[in-house]
């Protein structure tokens, strides 16, 4: 069956440092993998999307790359800040405007 | 644009009981999902709308649950006799779909259940 994982255990970083962030999955042939943030008691708020024909996209301190030979994507937050403390949600997506299978998403502490 | 909402925002109710969520997409959005979030987990997919059209169902959605959404504006999602396991954050999305070239997905704050 489609398994998508995420590093459960919470990622406690230093204000300024990078955080970097794995989506493993298999027994899946995504065509777009993207990557959600979600604060408490809220809806998740898109970030990023990358094609599987991408190796890497970028969005101001934001950086994702995708290899899917691999079968994995990493999440990049560089200088990082005290607002960027969320959860962050890998989720990958078979078709265009299909449904979304996400991960079980990884905490992220950013401590000043 | 005001983004997806949800109403209502919070539900308590008791075992057995119906109960009927409604959402309401960003206008020009073709596409509505819903989704199913516990603690501590990621969304999981429920099913999702083209218009009018149910257009998929997963197996999580048991006969208890039924969607609609009529003329392919808001959505409802109804639960018929809850149970404590269906507790759980009850999310709503919408995109364009395929109609544009970006497929990300907006969604709603969220209805948060309690089955007691």
């Amino acid at each position: 069956s489609q398994k998508i994982e995420q590093n459960s255990e919470a990622l406690n970083i230093q204000e300024g440092k990078t955080a970097t962030l794995t989506c493993n999955y298999t027994n899946y042939s995504p065509a777009y993998l993207q990557w959600y943030r979600q604060d408490p008691g809220r809806g998740p708020v898109f970030l990023l999307l990358i094609r599987e024909n991408e190796k890497e996209k970028r969005k101001e301190r934001l950086k994702v790359t995708f290899d899917t030979t691999l079968k994995q994507s990493l999440f990049h937050i560089t200088a990082s800040q005290p607002a960027d403390s969320a959860t962050y949600l890998c989720a990958l997506e078979g078709a265009a405007g299909n449904k979304l299978t996400f991960g079980g998403g990884t905490r992220v502490l950013v401590k000043p | 644009d005001t983004g997806v909402s949800q109403d209502p925002r919070h539900k308590i109710t008791k075992r057995g009981q119906n109960v009927t969520f409604r959402c309401d997409p960003i206008s020009e959005h073709n596409r509505l999902y819903w989704y199913r979030q516990t603690l501590g987990q990621g969304p999981e997919f429920l099913t999702y709308f083209q218009n009018e059209a149910q257009l998929e169902k997963s197996r999580l959605l048991s006969d208890r649950f039924s969607a609609e959404r009529p003329k392919g504006s808001f959505s409802t999602l109804e639960i018929q006799r809850t149970e404590q396991g269906d507790s759980a954050m009850y999310l709503c999305a919408s995109s364009t779909g395929w109609v544009s070239d970006s497929y990300e997905q907006y969604f709603g704050p969220g209805t948060r259940l309690t089955v007691t």
